[in-house]
């Protein structure tokens, strides 16, 4: 069956440090890979895309790896401030497909 | 980019009753979709609404629960019908503004609280 896994447990970490979120994939073929953020009450904001054609993509303080053969994608926030609490999403876009599919979340803590 | 606005942003509703709810958009776009997220849970999609053909289902969601119209390019609404404690659930509407490209823009959500 089709599966995208995120660490449902919460990540603690300490302000200024990396934080480093994992997303797993199983019998898809992603056109895409995608990361949102969701903060409490809110929808979520699309924050990076990589195709399945790229291996790394930066943003600012993100990144975002993606290897199709381990079927992973690795999102890295670098200087991590307090603000950057919230709930973070992998999402896939199927090769060919019109629709984007969600993972379940890890939940992310920067403690000052 | 594109701005979503939803309506109701939450309501409490009686079971065995109907709510409507309202997605409008700034841009004209394509490719709607309506999403449910669970308590503590993540998205479901729920069906695509692209204007000009029926809405498409996904598994274990159906019409007659929840209707969809896409009257225009720019606006859409998703009837929950016949509720139950069980459809308690924050109800999102997104789109793709590029016709495909993958990045999604979504709407505030819509919680409902079914009694």
């Amino acid at each position: 069956s089709q599966k995208i896994e995120q660490n449902s447990e919460a990540l603690n970490i300490q302000e200024g440090k990396t934080a480093t979120l994992t997303c797993n994939y199983t019998n898809y073929s992603p056109a895409y890979l995608q990361w949102y953020r969701q903060d409490p009450g809110r929808g979520p904001v699309f924050l990076l895309l990589i195709r399945e054609n790229e291996k790394e993509k930066r943003k600012e303080r993100l990144k975002v790896t993606f290897d199709t053969t381990l079927k992973q994608s690795l999102f890295h926030i670098t200087a991590s401030q307090p603000a950057d609490s919230a709930t973070y999403l992998c999402a896939l876009l199927n090769t060919g497909g019109f629709k984007t599919i969600f993972g379940a979340g890890t939940r992310l803590f920067v403690k000052a | 980019s594109a701005v979503i606005s939803q309506k109701p942003s939450r309501d409490i509703c009686q079971r065995g009753t109907s709510l409507t709810i309202q997605c409008q958009v700034d841009s004209q776009v394509t490719m709607m979709f309506w999403y449910r997220q669970q308590p503590g849970q993540s998205l479901t999609l729920i069906a695509t609404a692209n204007q000009g053909s029926e809405a498409t289902y996904e598994s274990g969601f159906v019409i007659d629960k929840f209707p969809i119209s896409r009257p225009n390019l720019t606006f859409s609404t998703l009837t929950v019908s016949n509720m139950s404690p069980e459809d308690s659930s924050i109800y999102l509407c997104s789109v793709d503004v590029a016709g495909g490209g993958g990045e999604l823009f979504f709407g505030e959500g819509s919680r409902l609280t079914v009694l």
